[in-house]
């Protein structure tokens, strides 16, 4: 079974400095993946940013890079240049290959990013 | 479709009423999941469809809750004699294939207010 951990229930910014998010995992499994998902304000769950745990180089999306330590099961988001649009609920989630395909994403309580202007 | 539909939006229901939550996926995604989000908390799996097979269900927490998607695109989540725990939003998903790395994509939810 799998558990993700966010330890930061909210955390507060300036606008155009950059900010981390921090988030641990547990799994049994050696082929997984791992997602920051962003749920701002009117719910819509969208993906920020998607790492295979297989890969060695961290992923980066624009702005958004990940810190993936796979000993440590570690995989904090930095966001870079935070901008007002950034501010929303950001949830980390894996998945694990069952050889099956697709399950379900495992998700942490998530983190509130509030960005001050 | 541009993106996962959900219907309706809100719905609040007196406690022991029977629900169901409608979920229209991307045209073309073959994945469908449901999950249930409690107020403050991450989204939690309770279903999973490849086509028209449900083939994960491990997640739903009671025999209350049932799900099905017949002709393997529109889905429906049916709670029968509402309990106010099962108070939540309920996001559907839909992805492209089934793989594990596959972004899914959300829809905005069923808040459910059970009284």
């Amino acid at each position: 079974a799998q558990t993700v951990t966010q330890s930061q229930p909210e955390m507060s910014v300036q606008e155009a400095e950059t900010v981390t998010l921090s988030c641990t995992y547990d799994t049994s499994e050696s082929d997984y993946y791992l997602f920051w998902y962003k749920q701002p304000p009117s719910r819509q769950m969208i993906l920020v940013i998607r790492q295979e745990a297989y890969k060695q180089q961290n992923a980066t999306e624009n702005r958004f890079s990940v810190n993936f330590q796979k000993a440590a099961k570690s995989f904090s988001l930095k966001i870079s240049d935070s901008q007002l649009g950034d501010a929303a609920m950001y949830f980390c989630a894996s998945s694990e290959y069952s050889g099956g395909g697709a399950d379900g994403l495992t998700f942490g309580k998530g983190t509130h990013l509030i960005i001050q202007p | 479709g541009a993106g996962v539909s959900q219907s309706p939006r809100y719905k609040v229901a007196k406690r022991g009423q029977d629900v169901a939550l409608r979920c229209d996926p991307i045209s073309g995604h073959v994945s469908l999941f449901w999950y249930q989000q409690a107020l403050g908390q991450g989204p939690e799996f309770l279903t999973y469809f490849q086509n028209e097979a449900q083939l994960d269900k491990s997640g739903l927490p009671s025999d209350r809750f049932f799900a099905e998607r017949p002709e393997g695109s529109v889905s429906t989540l049916k709670i029968q004699r509402t309990q106010q725990e099962d108070s939540a939003v309920y996001l559907c998903a839909s992805s492209l294939i089934r793989r594990s790395q596959e972004t899914q994509y959300f829809g905005p939810g069923t808040r459910l207010l059970v009284l």
